[in-house]
């Protein structure tokens, strides 16, 4: 089972920013948070990864409290390219095994 | 530099015969994974490989079997096909010792069985 857990779905208009939620309540301490980007019959595309706090790239933002039950990664100033499905994964390094979620399907209206 | 390459890119088969789905890992990775990802659902782990042997197996029947190359790359083999294996496959590349959940994807191959 996944250990995360995410909104099936949610809408957006352009130019906002989006912020998606994921949970996880049992992740181990040398667990990750990495974010994953994935449009119709395209594999998965590496978004951004954490461990605490906050992280920023060129691309999207990604928070995790102290606590670390939870995460948000954050999309400023979406566009319509922007419409795909967000995986949330939980895993540590040397992991081999990803287990995937059903991820966040958004979508991003003119 | 090309990123990860998989073959072919659609493929129809018939029930119970046998297929192989091939993969080139991005340059300078040694790692392999496949994965299943059927409509709508994430991405299942299937097996991972690193200096050409199996490291980890996801839940998957022994029809699901793979080899790795000297060169890296990889393949897939699927035998007895069912329909229940209609699905995409990907094929992700990582570098030993850097972060295995920071993967790289190729575009996959559609697999129909019919």
């Amino acid at each position: 089972l996944a250990k995360t857990t995410q909104p099936i779905s949610m809408d957006s208009y352009e130019g906002q920013e989006v912020n998606i939620t994921c949970s996880h309540n049992n992740i181990a301490t040398n667990d990750y948070i990495t974010w994953y980007q994935q449009f119709p019959s395209q594999g998965p595309r590496f978004i951004i990864q954490g461990y605490k706090t906050k992280v920023t790239n060129e691309v999207a933002s990604l928070f995790i409290p102290a606590d670390r039950k939870s995460s948000t990664l954050s999309l400023p100033r979406v566009s319509l390219s922007d419409t795909a499905v967000y995986y949330c994964l939980a895993s540590g390094l040397g992991n081999y095994q990803l287990i995937w979620g059903a991820g966040t399907k958004l979508i991003i209206k003119p | 530099d090309a990123g990860v390459t998989q073959s072919p890119t659609h493929l129809i088969k018939t029930r119970g015969q046998q297929v192989t789905l091939r993969c080139s890992p991005k340059s300078g990775h040694d790692t392999v994974s496949w994965y299943q990802q059927a409509l709508g659902q994430g991405p299942q782990f299937i097996f991972q490989y690193y200096e050409e042997e199996e490291r980890q197996r996801g839940n998957f029947p022994d029809r699901f079997s793979g080899h790795q190359f000297p060169n890296y790359s990889s393949e897939l083999n699927v035998n007895a096909l069912l329909l229940g294996d209609s699905a995409l496959y990907l094929c992700a590349s990582t570098s030993q010792g850097a972060s295995n959940t920071e993967a790289f994807f190729g575009q996959g191959t559609r697999l129909t069985v019919v």
